[in-house]
């Protein structure tokens, strides 16, 4: 049974560009969740994705977005990059409110 | 808003001993949820303990337990019988019984085994 998968690994991108992550939820779970993990720190919760609907959101700006497909994969797209935006990225699946289990995790550096 | 506060950035234990990580947390909630999840270099976080609030009865599995003072408002995590294989960042996290699970984490302790 395949775990919480996200991709890609790892990637660089330069200020102002766009980037897209995506998370495969662990198999059953019908729930994301995405958090922000910078270097040294706590992870910060970004928003949950439940049916296809953003269900609650973080303090972050607009723009980051997601979106949930009807297998409940999902997609972070963070637009307009800042210098600040380098970090781990961590995707968490669960069914509705159960037991989030985590995924490795996609480290985006921008220069 | 809900605080995670762990103010060891980083704690030594050798082989076999046993070690406490403190954690603090500051709600207004009567109803809610505290972890400890651990972080290897993997990246990964795996839970490792949770406790219910409700519950006076510390959370325990094998070697790792948990000192849950509700009053005082503090969450510590005990390992005992410390491996090698326990090295790696440990999270304190909060989570409020109606916040649909946006965890709340700590910054981290740094937890170093020596053989």
């Amino acid at each position: 049974d395949a775990g919480v998968t996200q991709s890609p690994t790892h990637l660089i991108k330069t200020r102002g560009q766009q980037v897209t992550l995506r998370c495969s939820p662990k198999s059953g779970h019908d729930t994301v969740s995405w958090y922000q993990q910078a270097l040294g720190q706590g992870p910060q919760f970004i928003f949950q994705y439940y049916e296809e609907e953003e269900r609650q959101r973080g303090n972050f700006p607009d723009r980051f977005s997601g979106h949930q497909f009807p297998n409940y994969s999902s997609e972070l797209n963070v637009n307009a990059l800042l210098l600040g935006d380098s970090a781990l990225y961590l995707c968490a699946s669960s069914f509705d409110t159960g037991e989030l289990f985590f995924g490795e995790g996609s480290r985006l550096t921008v220069l | 808003a809900q605080t995670v506060t762990q103010s060891q950035p980083e704690m030594s234990v050798q082989e076999a001993e046993t070690v406490t990580l403190s954690c603090t947390y500051d709600t207004s909630e009567s109803d809610y949820y505290l972890f400890w999840y651990k972080q290897p270099p993997s990246r990964q976080m795996i839970l490792v303990i949770r406790q219910e609030a409700y519950k006076q009865q510390n959370a325990t599995e094998n070697r790792f337990s948990v000192n849950f003072q509700k009053a005082a408002k503090s969450f510590s995590l005990k390992i005992s019988d410390s491996q090698l294989g326990d090295a790696a960042m440990y999270f304190c996290a909060y989570l409020g019984a109606d916040s649909s699970y946006k965890l709340i984490f700590g910054s981290g302790t740094r937890l170093l085994v020596r053989p």
